[in-house]
């Protein structure tokens, strides 16, 4: 098993849909979960990180965290062609120090 | 406020030869990680510096080395190339590595293996 499992998409939405990019780990004693977003030929750039169980809402972008089913995802309202990435979901482990990333989902959003 | 740098943007390679690569961390960051990505995966873990040690690594081989320096930048070496070596490497800045692990990476490092 991974320790971050990603669905790796493509994941095709009509532009204004809700895209829904999910995530699960296997480390119950992982803390942190974040979202970053890699366009094509550049690096990643952070675009929510959850702490606890929960949504957490930043604009368009919304991230739920359900710690007892080891899953995490990422809400994106009103796509835009724009959020057109690869997005990888990362788990971070204070006690190891372990910060490991999931193979990516590719979106696109069609216009 | 200067971001994390990345040297060189890009390299070609031969096989047996050996690479360093260089980063400098985000302004006020202590922590220094570096990533491999290969086309079409996520990055893979390699090591984690702290206090100018390795805090953590991940499943590579002894030819990945490295090295933090006094003021944090850092170094990644690669011995004895294999194409399987071509990747972007990423290296990432974070202040401390018990904080939140919020990572800011560079543009990366292109390493090509021919």
């Amino acid at each position: 098993q991974k320790e971050v499992e990603q669905n790796s998409g493509p994941l095709s939405v009509p532009e204004g849909a809700i895209a829904s990019l999910n995530c699960t780990y296997s480390d119950r004693g992982s803390q942190s979960f974040f979202w970053y977003r890699q366009y094509s030929g550049k690096s990643p750039e952070l675009i929510m990180s959850i702490y606890s169980n929960g949504d957490k809402e930043d604009g368009r972008f919304t991230a739920q965290l359900n710690k007892a089913s080891q899953y995490v995802s990422l809400l994106i309202r009103d796509s835009q062609p724009s959020d057109s990435a690869t997005y990888l979901c990362a788990v971070f482990t204070s006690g190891t120090y372990k910060y490991i990333f999931g193979t990516g989902t590719r979106l696109k959003v069609l216009a | 406020d200067a971001g994390v740098t990345q040297s060189p943007t890009h390299l070609i390679k031969t096989r047996g030869q050996q690479v360093t690569l260089r980063c400098s961390p985000k302004s006020g960051h202590d922590t220094v990680s570096w990533y491999q990505q290969a086309l079409g995966q996520g990055p893979q873990f390699i090591f984690q510096y702290y206090e100018e040690e390795e805090r953590q690594r991940g499943n590579f081989p002894d030819r990945f080395s490295g090295h933090q320096f006094p003021n944090y930048s850092s170094e990644l070496n690669v011995n004895a190339l294999l194409l399987g070596d071509s990747a972007l490497y990423l290296c990432a800045s974070s202040l401390n590595p018990a904080n939140t692990g919020e990572l800011f990476f560079g543009e990366g490092s292109r390493l090509t293996v021919l």
